[in-house]
């Protein structure tokens, strides 16, 4: 079955730097790439998504970028505030069939400090 | 619009005893899944229902179990608990594949003593 690998399980960054967290899949044919954030005690939420059909997506301060080839996509913050400090979670899923399930990475506990 | 309702939000039972959870999707949403999430194991998945059927299923033993009904609410039941089930179990509802995006509940944490 499919497996994402999640790196690095923690990350701490200075407020205002930027932070990108690196996921790796196994299965080719996953077409379907969500990133999720997850504050203590709170559900997760979806932030960011991308298809397989897209390179690059962003939305503000967020952007999610997929390399078909290598079987990686990467999650990059940039201008990182306190607030965003949280534990994110990466995801694939191929979809179709019997496939609608979600493998989830380990996670990456982010830190950012005033 | 209401948001994806888990019940109950904590659980105390023990060794051998069963237990069901709930969760009521987003009101159109008609996929649901469950997840178990652990400090160790992180998000893994348990099972997918969609219009009353099971659609996928996740590497958890016979012991773990769900329905949907037809107002596509949904219950997991875990029999003959054991220590290592202690976890927060997820749900999350999606309108159609989970490729529509996923929204989470709360989740239920449950302990087993």
């Amino acid at each position: 079955g499919e497996n994402v690998e999640q790196h690095p399980s923690t990350l701490s960054v200075q407020e205002g730097d930027s932070a990108v967290i690196k996921c790796t899949y196994s299965d080719s044919a996953s077409n379907y790439f969500p990133w999720y954030k997850q504050e203590l005690g709170k559900r997760p939420q979806l932030i960011i998504d991308i298809r397989s059909n897209v390179g690059e997506k962003k939305d503000q301060r967020i952007a999610v970028t997929l390399n078909k080839t290598a079987k990686h996509f990467s999650l990059h913050i940039t201008e990182t505030q306190p607030e965003d400090s949280a534990v994110y979670f990466c995801a694939a899923s191929k979809g179709g069939g019997s496939n609608y399930k979600l493998t989830f990475g380990k996670g990456t506990l982010l830190t950012v400090n005033p | 619009k209401a948001g994806v309702t888990q019940t109950p939000r904590y659980l105390i039972k023990t060794r051998g005893q069963q237990v069901t959870l709930s969760c009521s999707p987003i009101s159109g949403h008609r996929s649901v899944s469950w997840y178990q999430q652990t400090p160790g194991q992180g998000l893994q998945f348990l099972f997918e229902y969609f219009s009353e059927t099971q659609r996928n299923k996740g590497n958890f033993p016979g012991r773990f179990s769900g329905r949907q009904f037809s107002n596509s609410r949904s219950e997991m039941n875990v029999s003959t608990l054991e220590l290592g089930d202690s976890a927060l179990y997820l749900c999350a509802s999606s309108a159609k594949t989970g490729q529509d995006g996923y929204t989470f509940g709360s989740g239920t944490r449950l302990t087993v003593v």
